[in-house]
């Protein structure tokens, strides 16, 4: 049974360009939740999507979108890339409204901005 | 929503038991306390969850308060695979949407 996988595993962008990270939830899972995580720092959350819609979002401007397709999986997009936009980038799968069972993640994209 | 507080840092000798403490003292009646944890290179893993009980499962045991504004999750034989960044999170039971939210964590050392 496959856990949360992502890719790509890492990415190296410059400052203004775009960029998108993919997201395959756990089977059997519904919710997918991106959040950033800074380097020496918890995560932060980004948003989560629930039957291809954005259900919750974080305080992160609107160059963060996202995306959830009919089979679960997600991608993540983000626009004119900043240099504080390095960081680990994690995905999250879960059955939505479900709060006793863990959220599982990813290993991560890890994005670097030039 | 209710914040957790954490030490930075904790530091344990390989095969003792660790006692990672978090303080929550604006908890309300129905958030679960929920501990992930994320080893170097890796996303967070789930460790345990409690409401009011003491809970134990193969990884850990989570030990409440019985006013509830503090736990402390148990490792028993600590390994130097549990060296790892702890983290307390509070769960609200009407955030439909599952978010967490993550605090620093305790950064945990495991000596041999």
């Amino acid at each position: 049974d496959a856990g949360v996988t992502q890719s790509p595993t890492h990415l190296i962008k410059t400052r203004g360009q775009q960029v998108t990270l993919r997201c395959s939830p756990k089977s059997g899972h519904d919710t997918v939740s991106w959040y950033q995580q800074a380097l020496g720092q918890g995560p932060q959350f980004i948003f989560q999507y629930y039957e291809e819609e954005e259900r919750q979002r974080g305080n992160f401007p609107d160059r963060f979108s996202g995306h959830q397709f009919p089979n679960y999986s997600s991608e993540l997009n983000v626009n004119a890339l900043l240099l504080g936009d390095s960081a680990l980038y994690l995905c999250a799968s879960s059955l939505f409204g479900d709060l006793y069972q863990p959220q599982h993640f990813g290993d991560g994209t890890r994005l670097s901005i030039l | 929503d209710a914040k957790t507080t954490q030490p930075n840092s904790m530091e344990s000798n390989e095969e003792e038991p660790v006692h990672l403490p978090c303080n929550h003292s604006t908890i309300s009646g129905t958030d679960y306390i929920h501990w992930y944890r994320q080893l170097p290179s890796q996303g967070p893993e789930y460790v345990i969850h409690g409401l009011t009980s003491n809970v134990n499962n193969r990884m850990a045991s989570l030990a409440i308060a019985e006013d509830r504004k503090s736990s402390t999750l148990i490792l028993h034989r600590a390994t130097l695979r549990d060296a790892a960044v702890y983290y307390c999170i509070l769960r609200v039971s009407n955030n439909a949407g599952n978010m967490l939210t993550f605090g620093g964590g305790t950064r945990l050392m495991v000596k041999p």
